[in-house]
This record gives C-alpha cells, structure tokens and sequence, in this order.
C-alpha cells in the first residue's frame, strides 16, 4: 500500500488568511483526490488533482477558493485561501492507483485545520 | 452522479456479537465498492473492498457481500472486539473511468462490554 505524508497535520489560522496543505507519496500513484471532513461529517470530494493540468472541481468548490497542484506523480498541494471560521475542517489528501487487480484507495492522516 | 446511502448511522453490539453496516448506491456502472475505517483523530483506512465481479469477499472475521441486481452491499464483522469500534465509512467508484470515490455518510460502531 501507498504511504502519504501530509503536511501539516493541524494548524489554527487567522481568518482571511492562507494555507497551503501538502501531500507526499512514497510511489508513483495515478490518481490524487482532495477531500474536506467536516467534524462528525462524512468526506466531501473537493477535487481530483490533475498533473500537468487544473484540478477537476466538484460542485460547490472553486479554484480561486481552493487552488491546487500536482506537478508529478508523487506530490500535490492544496490552498485553502481567504480562511473564515467556516473552513474549519479536516482535510485529507487521498490517492489511488487504479487497475484490474490493484485497485486501490489510501488516505492521509488528515490536516484539522482551525480558523479563528 | 453517483450517491451512496449508508445504515444504520449509529450501531451498538454486544462484544462478541456480529455487525452488520448497509450501503446502497446509485449508479449501477459502479464496479468498486470499498470499505474504509476511521478512528478518532485519523484518516479513513481501507479494510476490504469489492469489486463487481465477485458477490462476497472475506478476510478473517470482516466479510463484504454485493448484489449488483439490487445496487446494495453490506459490511461483516464478526466476534466483535472493542478495537473494532469506530466509524465505518462505505464507497463507490467507477475506476475503470478514472473516477472518484463517493462515500456514505459513515456509521459510527459501538461495541459494549
């Protein structure tokens, strides 16, 4: 299985700020996904990190809001810009490698974000 | 799009007793139906999974079964331990298409002593 380190794994904000989650994998991996866990909630798909290209967004989330990257197969990056108290949330990088006998789908520990 | 139900939201069982967690899903292109784990203040870990190719998987004392006539799976614990309480998290996902994961909205296990 993939190991993901996620950086930071908390942090406490000022609202109107920005911060900037990073993902790493110990492998080459084809698919990276960005999902946000409100507390209690079940986890909501944010977007699928593209490399090379813009990030797929799901309905509800904008790329001025949550700008990210992937510029290889191993790495990507998301922003959570211009922070209020509502962004408040746990947020999980995920990867998967996708094939006939090998698919697959791993988590992050997570990065509980609080804007105050 | 795809969307998953998951019940109960909330399970007691007796220590030792079987669990049983119900998803149901959408979308019957669906061909990958995996189970994830989440202890307090971690990620989802992936205990089993299933693909639409097979109707039961089973791995020590967890066990996945899928109807795909009914668009409906459901999660197997038996002899139940305190370390299996957690939320359960069931998904869909159509890989063969690239795309993503859709959850249920978790159910949260309690095994009493």
């Amino acid at each position: 299985s993939a190991v993901i380190s996620q950086k930071p794994s908390r942090d406490i904000c000022q609202r109107g700020t920005s911060l900037t989650i990073q993902c790493q994998v110990d492998s080459q991996v084809t698919m990276m996904f960005w999902y946000r866990q409100q507390p209690g909630q079940s986890l909501t798909l944010i977007a699928t990190a593209n490399q090379g290209s813009e990030a797929t967004y799901e309905s509800g989330f904008v790329i001025d809001k949550f700008p990210i990257s992937r510029p290889n197969l191993t790495f990507s990056t998301l922003t959570v810009s211009n922070m209020s108290p509502e962004d408040s949330s746990i947020y999980l990088c995920s990867v998967a490698q996708w094939g006939v006998t090998d698919t697959e789908a791993f988590f992050g520990q997570g990065t509980r974000l609080t804007v105050v | 799009g795809e969307n998953v139900e998951q019940h109960p939201s909330t399970l007691s069982v007796q220590e030792g007793d079987s669990a049983v967690i119900k998803c149901t899903y959408s979308d019957s292109a669906s061909n990958y139906f995996p189970w994830y784990k989440q202890e307090l203040g971690k990620g989802p870990q992936l205990i089993i999974d299933i693909r639409s190719n097979v109707g039961e998987k089973k791995d020590q004392r967890i066990a996945v079964t899928l109807n795909k006539t009914a668009k409906h799976f459901s999660l197997h614990i038996t002899e139940t331990q305190p370390e299996d309480s957690a939320v359960y998290f069931c998904a869909a996902s159509r890989p063969d298409r690239d795309d993503k994961i859709i959850f249920g909205k978790g159910t949260r296990l309690h095994i009493l002593p």
